[in-house]
C-alpha cells in the first residue's frame, strides 16, 4: 500500500459526459502528480500541484482541468468525454517538489468511455 | 521535451536466468527512478538513484546509473516468476519534479 488513495476504482460513462477523478495523497506529502495511461502511449504525465497551486503542466487537455485542495487532496476533471480518453488515471504523490522528489503511485482509476 | 527509451520492450526468460533492461536518453536528468508495475495496479517505485555512476542493489536487483546521468541499467540475477511485471524507468527533470517516463519493459519469468 503505497499510501496514495484514489477514487473511484472503475469508472464507466458515456461520451460528452464529465467527471471527477479523486486522489488523497499521503501523509505529509505536499505535492500531487496526475498521469494518464494509455496502451499506446504509456504513462503521461497530466499536471502537478504543490501545496495547493499548479505547478507543473504536461500534456493535459483543454477539457481537462485539476485543482488541489487545502486539505491536499486533489481532484481531476475530465468533460466532454470522448472515446480516447479511456485510459488509467494515477495520482502520485511527493514530499516536496525537487529535482530528488520520489513518487508514489496510487492504484488508479480505470475510466471506460462508451 | 526529455525522452526516455527502454529496451528491450519485451522480454521472456526461464527462471533462474539473467537480465539486464536498459533506459537510455539524450537528456541529463537530476534523478531516476525504476518502477515495477502490475496489471491494473499503479507503479511501484523500486529505487531511485542521483548521482553519476551511482549503484545501488535491491536483492537480486542493481540499478546503475550512468556517469553522465542520461541513462540507466537494471540488471537482475537469478529471475524467479514473480519478478514478472511491466518495468518502467522515470527521469526527474532538473528544472521541477515532473517525471518523463520510458514505455516500459514487459518481463515475463517462466518457470
Amino acid at each position: 500500500d503505497s499510501g496514495v488513495t484514489q477514487t473511484p476504482k472503475h469508472l464507466i460513462t458515456a461520451t460528452g459526459q464529465r467527471v471527477t477523478l479523486r486522489c488523497s495523497p499521503r501523509s505529509g506529502d505536499l505535492s500531487v502528480y496526475w498521469y494518464q495511461q494509455s496502451l499506446d502511449q504509456g504513462l503521461q504525465f497530466l499536471i502537478q500541484y504543490y501545496n495547493g497551486e499548479e505547478r507543473a503542466k504536461g500534456n493535459i487537455l483543454e477539457r481537462f482541468s485539476a485543482q488541489q485542495f487545502p486539505d491536499l487532496h486533489s481532484e481531476l476533471n475530465l468533460s466532454s468525454l470522448e472515446l480516447g480518453d479511456s485510459a488509467l488515471y494515477f495520482c502520485a504523490s511527493s514530499k516536496e517538489p525537487g529535482s530528488v522528489g520520489e513518487a508514489f503511485f496510487g492504484q488508479g482509476t480505470r475510466l471506460t468511455v462508451v | 521535451t526529455q525522452l526516455l527509451e527502454q529496451s528491450p520492450q519485451f522480454l521472456s526468460i526461464q527462471e533462474g536466468e539473467n537480465l539486464t533492461v536498459y533506459c537510455n536518453s539524450s537528456s541529463v536528468f537530476s534523478s531516476l527512478q525504476w518502477y515495477r508495475q502490475e496489471p491494473g495496479e499503479g507503479p511501484v517505485l523500486l529505487v531511485t538513484v542521483v548521482t553519476g555512476g551511482e549503484v545501488k542493489k535491491l536483492k537480486r536487483l542493481t540499478f546503475q546509473f550512468g556517469d553522465a546521468r542520461k541513462d540507466s541499467s537494471l540488471h537482475i540475477t537469478a529471475a524467479q516468476p514473480g519478478d514478472t511485471g511491466l518495468y518502467l524507468c522515470a527521469g526527474g527533470e532538473t528544472s521541477g519534479s515532473r517525471l518523463t517516463f520510458g514505455e516500459g519493459t514487459q518481463l515475463t519469468v517462466n518457470p
